[in-house]
Protein backbone atom coordinates (compact mmCIF):
# COMPACT_ATOMS: atom_id res chain seq x y z
CA UNK A 1 0.00 0.00 0.00
CA UNK A 2 0.89 3.40 -0.28
CA UNK A 3 3.28 4.79 2.63
CA UNK A 4 2.63 8.46 3.61
CA UNK A 5 2.66 11.17 1.09
CA UNK A 6 3.97 14.94 1.51
CA UNK A 7 2.96 18.07 -0.56
CA UNK A 8 4.63 20.32 -1.38
CA UNK A 9 8.48 18.13 -1.72
CA UNK A 10 9.78 21.95 -1.84
CA UNK A 11 8.86 25.25 -0.74
CA UNK A 12 10.20 28.13 -1.33
CA UNK A 13 8.84 31.49 0.31
CA UNK A 14 10.15 35.46 1.85
CA UNK A 15 9.77 36.22 5.41
CA UNK A 16 6.43 36.88 6.50
CA UNK A 17 4.44 34.68 4.22
CA UNK A 18 2.21 32.19 5.45
CA UNK A 19 2.93 28.48 4.51
CA UNK A 20 0.27 25.50 4.62
CA UNK A 21 2.38 21.99 4.63
CA UNK A 22 0.14 19.24 4.04
CA UNK A 23 0.35 15.02 5.18
CA UNK A 24 -1.29 12.44 3.77
CA UNK A 25 -0.83 9.17 6.40
CA UNK A 26 -0.97 5.61 5.81
CA UNK A 27 -4.66 4.41 5.19
CA UNK A 28 -6.18 3.52 8.65
CA UNK A 29 -2.99 5.05 10.75
CA UNK A 30 -4.42 6.41 14.00
CA UNK A 31 -1.93 8.82 15.45
CA UNK A 32 -0.18 11.55 13.25
CA UNK A 33 3.12 13.24 14.07
CA UNK A 34 4.71 15.95 12.86
CA UNK A 35 8.76 16.59 13.19
CA UNK A 36 11.76 18.89 11.73
CA UNK A 37 14.94 18.44 10.97
CA UNK A 38 17.29 20.94 10.52
CA UNK A 39 21.08 20.41 8.38
CA UNK A 40 22.95 17.99 10.32
CA UNK A 41 20.86 17.02 13.06
CA UNK A 42 18.00 14.36 13.80
CA UNK A 43 14.12 14.60 13.34
CA UNK A 44 13.16 16.63 16.97
CA UNK A 45 8.85 16.48 17.30
CA UNK A 46 6.40 19.33 16.68
CA UNK A 47 3.20 17.88 17.55
CA UNK A 48 1.07 14.48 17.68
CA UNK A 49 -2.26 13.78 16.80
CA UNK A 50 -4.62 11.02 17.97
CA UNK A 51 -7.30 11.24 15.58
CA UNK A 52 -8.74 14.54 14.95
CA UNK A 53 -7.54 16.15 18.20
CA UNK A 54 -3.47 17.50 18.87
CA UNK A 55 -2.79 14.94 22.06
CA UNK A 56 0.47 16.70 22.55
CA UNK A 57 1.68 19.94 20.96
CA UNK A 58 4.51 20.59 23.29
CA UNK A 59 7.31 20.92 20.10
CA UNK A 60 5.94 23.94 18.26
CA UNK A 61 8.42 26.48 18.97
CA UNK A 62 5.95 29.16 19.49
CA UNK A 63 2.29 30.63 18.57
CA UNK A 64 3.37 30.97 15.00
CA UNK A 65 3.25 27.27 14.08
CA UNK A 66 -0.08 25.06 13.90
CA UNK A 67 -1.46 22.28 12.81
CA UNK A 68 -4.98 20.27 12.23
CA UNK A 69 -6.40 17.26 11.16
CA UNK A 70 -9.96 18.17 10.77
CA UNK A 71 -11.16 14.58 9.78
CA UNK A 72 -8.44 12.26 11.24
CA UNK A 73 -6.56 11.55 8.15
CA UNK A 74 -4.96 14.42 6.32
CA UNK A 75 -3.11 17.08 8.42
CA UNK A 76 -1.96 20.59 7.74
CA UNK A 77 1.24 22.04 9.43
CA UNK A 78 0.66 26.04 9.08
CA UNK A 79 3.17 28.44 9.49
CA UNK A 80 2.11 32.46 9.98
CA UNK A 81 5.01 35.01 9.42
CA UNK A 82 7.75 32.84 8.37
CA UNK A 83 11.17 33.65 9.71
CA UNK A 84 14.58 32.61 8.28
CA UNK A 85 14.84 30.28 10.57
CA UNK A 86 12.02 28.54 10.09
CA UNK A 87 13.86 26.90 6.64
CA UNK A 88 14.10 23.08 7.54
CA UNK A 89 13.05 19.78 6.31
CA UNK A 90 9.09 19.41 7.76
CA UNK A 91 8.80 15.23 8.16
CA UNK A 92 5.10 13.72 8.50
CA UNK A 93 4.68 10.77 10.21
CA UNK A 94 1.87 8.08 11.10
CA UNK A 95 1.61 4.84 12.59
CA UNK A 96 -1.38 2.48 13.72
CA UNK A 97 -2.54 3.37 17.42
CA UNK A 98 1.13 3.58 19.44
CA UNK A 99 3.55 1.54 17.35
CA UNK A 100 5.63 1.91 15.06
CA UNK A 101 6.43 5.42 13.18
CA UNK A 102 6.57 5.29 9.67
CA UNK A 103 7.59 8.52 7.86
CA UNK A 104 7.18 10.75 4.50
CA UNK A 105 9.35 11.78 2.37
CA UNK A 106 9.27 15.38 3.75
CA UNK A 107 8.86 19.18 2.69
CA UNK A 108 11.70 21.18 2.55
CA UNK A 109 11.22 24.80 3.52
CA UNK A 110 13.55 27.79 2.42
CA UNK A 111 12.38 31.35 3.65
CA UNK A 112 14.33 34.06 2.10
CA UNK B 1 13.84 14.40 28.92
CA UNK B 2 15.60 11.69 27.96
CA UNK B 3 19.39 11.73 26.16
CA UNK B 4 20.16 9.45 23.24
CA UNK B 5 23.13 9.39 22.17
CA UNK B 6 24.90 7.19 19.04
CA UNK B 7 28.37 6.08 18.09
CA UNK B 8 30.43 6.53 16.05
CA UNK B 9 29.64 9.84 14.79
CA UNK B 10 31.12 9.24 11.10
CA UNK B 11 32.47 6.26 9.75
CA UNK B 12 33.77 5.50 7.14
CA UNK B 13 34.19 1.55 6.01
CA UNK B 14 35.81 -0.59 2.56
CA UNK B 15 32.60 -2.61 0.50
CA UNK B 16 32.16 -5.74 2.08
CA UNK B 17 33.44 -4.79 5.85
CA UNK B 18 31.66 -5.31 8.77
CA UNK B 19 30.33 -2.69 11.55
CA UNK B 20 28.57 -1.81 14.40
CA UNK B 21 26.57 1.07 15.73
CA UNK B 22 25.60 2.03 19.00
CA UNK B 23 22.99 3.91 20.55
CA UNK B 24 22.74 4.66 24.59
CA UNK B 25 19.73 5.91 26.25
CA UNK B 26 19.33 7.85 29.32
CA UNK B 27 16.24 6.54 30.37
CA UNK B 28 13.30 3.57 30.08
CA UNK B 29 11.73 3.24 26.74
CA UNK B 30 8.65 2.30 25.18
CA UNK B 31 9.84 1.79 21.64
CA UNK B 32 13.09 1.76 19.82
CA UNK B 33 13.46 2.55 16.04
CA UNK B 34 16.48 2.44 13.98
CA UNK B 35 16.15 4.08 10.69
CA UNK B 36 18.44 4.42 7.37
CA UNK B 37 18.09 8.00 5.67
CA UNK B 38 19.63 8.17 2.12
CA UNK B 39 20.50 10.67 0.73
CA UNK B 40 17.48 11.94 -0.51
CA UNK B 41 16.21 12.46 3.09
CA UNK B 42 13.73 9.74 3.10
CA UNK B 43 13.64 7.60 6.75
CA UNK B 44 13.71 4.17 5.90
CA UNK B 45 12.70 2.24 8.47
CA UNK B 46 15.07 -0.26 9.90
CA UNK B 47 14.02 -2.06 13.03
CA UNK B 48 11.15 -1.65 15.74
CA UNK B 49 12.45 -2.90 18.25
CA UNK B 50 12.51 -2.07 22.24
CA UNK B 51 13.99 -4.81 23.61
CA UNK B 52 15.55 -8.34 22.16
CA UNK B 53 17.29 -9.22 19.07
CA UNK B 54 15.99 -8.98 15.58
CA UNK B 55 17.73 -9.98 11.86
CA UNK B 56 16.86 -8.81 8.39
CA UNK B 57 19.34 -9.61 5.85
CA UNK B 58 22.50 -8.45 6.27
CA UNK B 59 21.45 -6.34 9.28
CA UNK B 60 20.58 -6.94 12.78
CA UNK B 61 19.91 -5.06 16.08
CA UNK B 62 20.13 -6.00 19.69
CA UNK B 63 18.25 -4.18 22.22
CA UNK B 64 19.29 -4.32 25.85
CA UNK B 65 16.62 -2.35 27.43
CA UNK B 66 17.79 -3.18 31.10
CA UNK B 67 21.19 -1.35 30.40
CA UNK B 68 19.78 1.19 28.28
CA UNK B 69 21.41 0.51 25.22
CA UNK B 70 21.00 -0.65 21.77
CA UNK B 71 23.49 -2.18 18.84
CA UNK B 72 23.18 -2.17 15.06
CA UNK B 73 25.29 -4.89 13.15
CA UNK B 74 25.62 -4.12 9.33
CA UNK B 75 27.74 -7.48 7.90
CA UNK B 76 29.35 -7.43 4.45
CA UNK B 77 28.71 -3.83 3.70
CA UNK B 78 27.63 -2.24 0.24
CA UNK B 79 28.04 0.78 -1.18
CA UNK B 80 23.96 1.80 -0.94
CA UNK B 81 24.41 1.15 2.80
CA UNK B 82 26.36 4.62 3.00
CA UNK B 83 23.88 7.58 4.64
CA UNK B 84 22.73 8.23 8.42
CA UNK B 85 21.65 5.89 10.75
CA UNK B 86 19.45 7.43 13.48
CA UNK B 87 18.24 5.68 16.60
CA UNK B 88 15.04 7.51 18.18
CA UNK B 89 13.45 6.44 21.37
CA UNK B 90 9.97 6.77 22.77
CA UNK B 91 10.29 8.01 26.53
CA UNK B 92 8.34 5.81 28.60
CA UNK B 93 8.12 8.11 31.61
CA UNK B 94 6.56 10.88 29.60
CA UNK B 95 2.85 11.53 30.19
CA UNK B 96 0.36 9.82 29.26
CA UNK B 97 -0.16 11.90 25.53
CA UNK B 98 3.34 12.12 25.13
CA UNK B 99 4.29 9.63 22.32
CA UNK B 100 6.62 11.23 19.93
CA UNK B 101 10.36 10.07 19.20
CA UNK B 102 13.09 11.25 20.14
CA UNK B 103 16.65 10.97 17.98
CA UNK B 104 20.09 10.59 18.22
CA UNK B 105 22.39 13.02 16.42
CA UNK B 106 22.90 10.15 13.78
CA UNK B 107 26.31 7.79 12.61
CA UNK B 108 27.02 9.00 9.19
CA UNK B 109 28.29 5.88 7.41
CA UNK B 110 30.47 5.97 4.03
CA UNK B 111 30.87 2.57 2.37
CA UNK B 112 33.67 2.90 -0.32
CA UNK B 113 33.98 0.94 -3.35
Amino acid sequence: GAGVSQTPSNKVTEKGKYVELRCDPISGHTALYWYRQSLGQGPEFLIYFQGTGAADDSGLPNDRFFAVRPEGSVSTLKIQRTERGDSAVYLCASSLYLNEQFFGPGTRLTVL
Amino acid sequence: GIQVEQSPPDLILQEGANSTLRCNFSDSVNNLQWFHQNPWGQLINLFYIPSGTKQNGRLSATTVATERYSLLYISSSQTTDSGVYFCAVEWAISSGSARQLTFGSGTQLTVLP
